[in-house]
């Protein structure tokens, strides 16, 4: 099983809501990730979770609050967003974070709408 | 990370070889490339990497060139299902090693 599963696939938000993404992955992989990408751009990093422990933050809002409960799934927690935050969220995995040769799964991405 | 440079868009006939560089000229020694692509409205699927060597898999044949500036991936009999874009990506062994996309290609493929 080399799937990375994503939850819900669209959402519609307003402002003043709170909402979660979910991601999960079944491959024993230590290495969790979230992207961004806005239309017509490539993907952007925001958070990398090395053995449930968040290792990489890239200087993303605080109203972006992820989690990871466990080894296989790792959650997106939303607050207060902006307009601007409408995107294409990706969730990825790999065998282990830092090494060149372990290639990331991509999940199919929450498309998200703020109102 | 090493930057790329990649065409904005290119377009191939179904049925032919599909041949997409990538330019990675400050690429240093320990730096692998890394090929994915992008389908429309779906997550990143990897397609192939390398480090010296060339490559092949199922999906696609990766040529670097001797002093490792370029390099380019290979589509053998390209379909109407691959078109997508396609991100060159180099990524180092040290560090945090993660990926960092470019603009990629747009390929089109042509009935």
């Amino acid at each position: 099983d080399t799937e990375v599963t994503q939850t819900p696939k669209h959402l519609v938000m307003g402002m003043t809501n709170k909402k979660s993404l979910k991601c999960e992955q079944h491959m024993g992989h230590r290495a969790m990730y979230w992207y961004k990408q806005k239309a017509k751009k490539p993907p952007e990093l925001m958070f990398v979770y090395s053995y449930e422990k968040l290792s990489i933050n890239e200087s993303v809002p605080s109203r972006f609050s992820p989690e990871c409960p466990n080894s296989s799934l790792l959650n997106l927690h939303l607050h207060a967003l902006q307009p601007e935050d409408s995107a294409l969220y990706l969730c990825a995995s790999s065998q282990l974070q830092g090494v060149p040769t372990y290639e990331q799964y991509f999940g199919p991405g929450t498309r998200l709408t703020v109102t | 990370d090493a930057k790329t440079t990649q065409p904005t868009s290119m377009d191939c006939a179904e049925g032919r070889a599909a041949n997409l560089p990538c330019n990675h000229s400050t690429i240093s020694g320990n730096e692998y490339v890394y090929w994915y692509r992008q389908i429309h409205s779906q997550g990143p699927q990897y397609i192939i990497h390398g480090l010296k060597n060339n490559e092949t898999n199922e999906m696609a044949s990766l040529i670097i060139t001797e002093d490792r500036k370029s390099s380019t991936l290979i589509l053998p009999h390209a379909t109407l299902r691959d078109t997508a874009v396609y991100y060159c990506i180099v990524r180092d062994q040290t560090g945090a090693n993660n990926l960092f996309f470019g603009t990629g290609t747009r390929l089109t493929v042509i009935p």
